[in-house]
C-alpha cells in the first residue's frame, strides 16, 4: 500500500457544483496533514492544514478521520480559479518528512 | 519579499557532468527541503535538513548530495547526473517542522540530463 493514495481523478464540475476529495494514508503515528494546491508546472502552495476538529476557510472545508485514516477537502460553489491540481500531504515515516499524494485534478467547467 | 528562490529555473546538461541547483529562503526558517517531480509518481522528498549542519535522507535519495551551512541556503548537489534525474525539482522551507507550519516552495528547476 502507499504511503498517501488519493482519489486518481480528474474531476470534471460546473461552476458552482460541490466537490469532494479523499485522501488516505498508511502511517497511523501520522501527526501533519495538509493539502496544497498546484496548477500547471508551477509550485505547490499550501491551501490549509488539516486538524483533528476539522477546519473551514470560506468555501473550503478540510477533515480528519484518524480512525479511517483519511482526510478529506470540501470545496463548495466552485469557480472557475479552483482548477489545479489538489495535493493531500502527510507527514513521513520517520517524522521528519512529508509524504506527498499523487494528486486530484480538477476542472471547473463554465 | 518572503520568498524561496531556486536557480537555474531551466538546465539542460549532459551525463556524467557536475551540477548544483542552488535554494535560498529570506525568512530565517529551520526547516528546508527538496523534491522532485515526475508524472505520474507526484512528488517525492529527496534530502531534508531540520536546521544548519543537520540533513536528513528522504524518500529518493540516490545520487544526489545536500548541504547546510547556512540556515539560508540549501544547495542540491548532483554528482553524476543521469538521464533518469531529468525531472522538476522544487524547494521549499518552513519555519519548523513542528506540526502545522507550512512550506513554502520555491518555483522550481527544471532539469533535462541528455
Amino acid at each position: 500500500r502507499k504511503e498517501v493514495e488519493q482519489d486518481p481523478g480528474p474531476f470534471n464540475v460546473p461552476e458552482g457544483a460541490t466537490v469532494a476529495f479523499n485522501c488516505t494514508y498508511s502511517n497511523s503515528a501520522s501527526q501533519s496533514f495538509f493539502w496544497y494546491r498546484q496548477d500547471c508546472r508551477k509550485e505547490p502552495k499550501l491551501l490549509m492544514s488539516v486538524y483533528s476538529s476539522g477546519n473551514e476557510d470560506g468555501r473550503f472545508t478540510a477533515q480528519l478521520n484518524r480512525a479511517s485514516q483519511y482526510i478529506s477537502l470540501l470545496i463548495r460553489d466552485s469557480k472557475l480559479s479552483d482548477s489545479a491540481t489538489y495535493l493531500c500531504v502527510v507527514e513521513g515515516n520517520y517524522g521528519q518528512n512529508f509524504v506527498f499524494g499523487p494528486g486530484t485534478r480538477l476542472s471547473v467547467l463554465p | 519579499e518572503a520568498q524561496v528562490t531556486q536557480n537555474p529555473r531551466y538546465l539542460i546538461t549532459v551525463t556524467g557532468k557536475k551540477l548544483t541547483v542552488t535554494c535560498s529562503q529570506n525568512m530565517n526558517h529551520e526547516y528546508m527541503s527538496w523534491y522532485r517531480q515526475d508524472p505520474g509518481l507526484g512528488l517525492r522528498q529527496i534530502y531534508y535538513s531540520m536546521n544548519v549542519e543537520v540533513t536528513d535522507k528522504g524518500d529518493v535519495p540516490e545520487g544526489y548530495k545536500v548541504s547546510r551551512k547556512e540556515k539560508r541556503n540549501f544547495p542540491l548537489i548532483l554528482e553524476s547526473p543521469s538521464p533518469n534525474q531529468t525531472s522538476l525539482y522544487f524547494c521549499a522551507s518552513s519555519l519548523s517542522k513542528v506540526a502545522g507550519y507550512e512550506q513554502y516552495f520555491g518555483p522550481g528547476t527544471r532539469l533535462t540530463v541528455t
